[in-house]
């Protein structure tokens, strides 16, 4: 069965640090991974995925994951955190299934402390 | 650019009442799917489906149906709504093609509150 975890609920980080929030992932087989924003109040926002080939994937505003195999983790990074990256991120593993499902973390809340 | 669309946004039910959420898609994607989203959780699929008329359960199905009658259309309904389904539902498609390789496009959600 495939599932992800996110080790942390909430993560702080001071705006113009570094931040990075932690996933890692249990599957049989290649894993299809992704990671996922949700703003207050709206839907999840689709950030990167990774699926083969370089393990440092980029993705929107300014986002990457670094995929690695022998970790069995996927930690999405910034090098700089603004303020308005203040949100609910979550962490996914494609189900193998024919459901084309994706499997969800319990999220992780960031917040940039101005 | 609609995407995905889901009616309504907010509705309060009492015990025992009934109600249909309905999500619509216009990017002709395959797959369709309902979450709910609840606290501490994560996203929990409710039910899916691979293509117009054809469901399947997910991780969470009991106390809900679905239908999916037209491509565009994937309904959730709660035929005796408990206090237990008070969640945040959220719809979403896709499909798999070349350069679309299985993410999820979501809608805006659905706020229950069951009293």
């Amino acid at each position: 069965a495939q599932s992800v975890a996110q080790p942390e609920d909430q993560v702080n980080v001071a705006e113009g640090n570094p931040l990075t929030v932690k996933c890692t992932y249990s599957v049989s087989g290649n894993p299809y991974l992704f990671w996922y924003v949700q703003y207050p109040n709206r839907g999840l926002q689709f950030l990167l995925k990774y699926i083969t080939g370089d393990n440092l994937v980029k993705g929107s505003y300014g986002f990457e994951a670094e995929f690695n195999k022998s970790q069995t983790s996927f930690h999405l990074k910034k090098p700089s955190a603004l303020v308005s990256d203040s949100a609910l991120y979550f962490c996914a593993v494609r189900d193998l299934t024919g459901a084309n499902n994706l499997f969800f973390g319990t999220g992780t809340r960031l917040t940039v402390i101005p | 650019n609609a995407g995905v669309t889901q009616t309504p946004k907010f509705r309060v039910l009492k015990t025992g009442q009934s109600m249909t959420l309905l999500c619509a898609q216009d990017m002709n994607h395959e797959y369709m799917y309902w979450y709910r989203q609840d606290p501490g959780m994560g996203l929990r699929l409710i039910h899916y489906s691979v293509g117009e008329g054809t469901t399947a359960k997910g991780e969470v199905p009991d106390g809900y149906n679905v239908s999916r009658l037209k491509k565009q259309n994937f309904l959730l309904g709660l035929e005796s709504a408990a206090p237990s389904q008070t969640s945040v539902y959220f719809c979403a498609s896709s499909t798999w093609t070349a350069s679309n390789t299985g993410e999820l496009f979501f809608g805006e959600g659905s706020r229950l509150t069951v009293l």
